[in-house]
């Protein structure tokens, strides 16, 4: 069974500086999808960034990055100059290709300061 | 904006009161889900339907009661409810195979039983 951890429950990042999140996964799978959702006071849950198992290059969308990495089973989120906007619970997420089974970590409470 | 729309936002209601959740999908997606957020909790799925067909029940108590008429609308009929259901219903949408295996949230129905 796939299970997914987030061992930071809460953290804080300086407006402007960069924070980086932690999340660890377990599966005997090779090919997978591993996401980042995002879920502001407003309780939508947004999705950050994605990446697939097979793709060596870490996924990038503007200030997010990840750094995947396969054989530890790890799939850190980094934000880079942190917005006010940024402030949410940030969630790891696993799913096996064409499945409806989406594995959640419990989340990382971020609060960025101004 | 996801193209997910859930209603109420907010429900309050006693232990012997009847309601329903309502969302819609305005993705052409296959897929269809319900989740339960409690706090400090990883997100629980709770139903999945495939072309209007239910494919998962994750032993849901008998109390709630889905119901899927076409792709587009997903319903969630609730009665005899505990207090211990109070908690953030999520409704989500994905079509597997495709988009990249995203899912894709409503805002959720925060829910209060008294």
């Amino acid at each position: 069974a796939q299970t997914v951890t987030q061992s930071q429950p809460e953290m804080s990042v300086q407006e402007a500086e960069t924070v980086t999140l932690s999340c660890t996964y377990d599966t005997s799978e090779s090919n997978y999808y591993l996401f980042w959702y995002k879920q502001p006071p407003s309780r939508q849950m947004i999705l950050v960034i994605r990446q697939e198992a097979y793709k060596q290059q870490n996924a990038t969308e503007n200030r997010f990055s990840v750094n995947f990495q396969k054989a530890a089973k790890s799939f850190s989120l980094k934000i880079s100059d942190s917005q006010l906007g940024d402030t949410a619970m940030y969630f790891c997420a696993f799913n096996l290709p064409g499945t409806y089974k989406y594995i959640f970590g419990t989340g990382t409470r971020l609060k960025v300061l101004a | 904006e996801t193209g997910v729309t859930q209603t109420p936002r907010h429900l309050v209601m006693g232990m012997t009161n009847k309601k329903s959740l309502k969302c819609e999908q305005h993705l052409g997606h296959n897929a269809m889900y319900w989740y339960k957020q409690s706090a400090k909790k990883p997100l629980e799925l709770m139903f999945v339907y495939n072309f209007k067909e239910q494919t998962e029940n994750n032993s849901v108590p008998s109390r709630f009661s889905p119901e899927c008429p076409n792709s587009s609308h997903l319903f969630l009929h609730l009665h005899t409810l505990q207090p211990e259901d109070s908690a953030l219903y999520l409704c989500a949408s994905s079509q597997p195979g495709t988009a990249l295996g995203k899912l894709f949230f409503g805002s959720g129905t925060q829910l209060s039983v008294l």
